[in-house]
């Protein structure tokens, strides 16, 4: 497609559950990031995927969460027995290259724990 | 120490002021510098690369001192619709490291 589609747009989902978060990359994008926002915050690292590398999973913040990307296209945050501080925007981003200046972001998941 | 600082404001300017936002980053490796800028429940979008020579893109100047690991933005003749929070960001160039964003300085334009 010609932008980062993120869906859900907005998910509400009580304390405990799991949920998937999907990110399709810019067509050619090589590489994929996951990032999240909470409230008035800056932007949080989770996961980054280049090609056929070994994801960097350096920034996910527990063994909660993991991510997945099949076909080096489309990716899948999975968060399992969410929390309340689990609550903010996740925003995937792709570019050509992890050397490429241009990330490109999706408008988010804004992700609400009750 | 954070490894991008910014002074999140919010910087208050009537429309044609000029308004400067500084960033400092603590990593010596960073090898490349970027703005992004973020409306209100936006994504980011990047607004400018910024290169060592320094670099203008009509109102915008963007300027790095990497001897003080310093970057800077300036807007001049400040318009209503420059009205966001502008995130400076840096990138490692080590294997595997994502760019690394600062949690932004918020401008507000008033007429």
């Amino acid at each position: 497609g010609a932008g980062v589609s993120q869906s859900p747009s907005n998910k509400v989902t009580e304390k405990g559950k799991d949920v998937e978060l999907r990110c399709d990359p810019i067509s050619g994008h090589t590489a994929l990031y996951w990032y999240r926002q909470s409230l008035g915050q800056g932007l949080e690292f989770l996961i980054y995927f280049q090609g056929n590398s070994a994801p960097d999973k350096s920034g996910l913040p527990s063994d909660r969460f993991s991510a997945e990307r099949t076909g080096g296209s489309v990716s899948t945050l999975t968060i399992q027995r969410t929390q309340q501080e689990d609550s903010a925007v996740y925003l995937c981003a792709s570019s050509l290259s992890r050397m490429s200046s241009g990330y490109t972001f999706g408008s988010g998941t804004r992700l609400t724990v009750v | 120490r954070k490894e991008v600082e910014q002074d999140p404001g919010p910087f208050n300017v009537p429309e044609g002021a000029t308004v400067a936002f500084n960033c400092t980053y603590s990593n010596s490796a960073s090898q490349s510098f970027f703005w992004y800028r973020q409306d209100c429940r936006k994504e980011p979008k990047l607004l400018m690369s910024v290169y060592s020579s320094g670099n203008e893109d009509g109102r915008f100047t963007a300027q790095l001192n990497r001897a003080s690991q310093y970057i800077s933005l300036l807007i001049r003749d400040s318009k209503l619709s420059d009205s966001a929070t502008y995130l400076c960001v840096v990138n490692i160039q080590q294997a595997g490291t994502a760019l690394i964003f600062g949690k932004g300085t918020t401008l507000s334009v008033s007429s």
